[in-house]
């Protein structure tokens, strides 16, 4: 059975300082892996994706992910965050046929000033 | 690419009355999903159809829930009678099922059922 863990619910930083959101996914198989981020009253937008090749990807807005096979991990950093990164974000894994999508819980990121 | 388009952005509704949310996925995409998010219990995954055939509907709360989609293009969530704890945002997303498709969602419709 597949799953995802977002290890934190609640995350706050201060402007400028850097930043990680932790994800881990359980598969027996081969899996694709997402970030989403969700900004207040809005609908879920995709930051970035894995699907194969260098394990480190990079995304919209200065972010980028490590794909760990290793530790089953997929975690989210950016090395300076603004006050505009304010959101909250989806670890997501997919089946190889793309037809079944596992959330995880999602970590809500509070930058603030 | 017009994206994801949901309708409408808003509902309010007194209880009992019967509620219809609309879909037009992304021309092309093949599966469509059905979402509802609430604070207390997050994202949750109601029904999914692969090439307008259902799928998975196990996440559908209740014989009042309802999802239909009569073709490639449109999509409906009808919920009769609705209820306050219907109140949420439901979204709908479209994706092609190879690889390289991720989900791409609509902006929601947040339903208010007093």
């Amino acid at each position: 059975a597949q799953s995802v863990t977002q290890l934190d619910s609640q995350v706050p930083v201060f402007e400028e300082a850097p930043v990680e959101l932790r994800c881990n996914y359980s598969s027996s198989v081969s899996v694709y892996l997402f970030w989403y981020v969700q900004y207040p009253n809005q609908g879920l937008q995709l930051l970035l994706k894995y699907l194969s090749g260098s394990t480190l990807v990079k995304g919209i807005n200065g972010f980028e992910a490590e794909f760990n096979k290793s530790q089953t991990s997929f975690h989210l950093r950016k090395p300076s965050v603004h006050i505009s990164d304010t959101a909250e974000y989806f670890c997501v894994s997919a089946l190889y046929n793309f037809n079944k999508f596992y959330f995880g819980s999602g970590t809500k990121l509070n930058v603030k000033p | 690419d017009a994206g994801v388009i949901q309708s409408p952005r808003h509902e309010v509704t007194e209880m009992g009355q019967e509620v219809t949310l609309r879909c037009k996925p992304i021309s092309g995409h093949n599966s469509l999903f059905w979402y509802r998010q609430t604070m207390m219990r997050g994202l949750e995954l109601l029904i999914y159809f692969n090439n307008n055939v259902p799928i998975d509907d196990s996440g559908m709360p209740e014989d009042r829930f309802s999802a239909k989609m009569p073709n490639a293009s449109f999509s409906t969530l009808k919920i009769q009678p609705s209820e306050p704890r219907d109140s949420a945002v439901y979204f709908c997303a479209s994706s092609f099922d190879r690889e390289n498709s991720p989900l791409h969602f609509g902006n929601g419709t947040r339903l208010t059922v007093t």
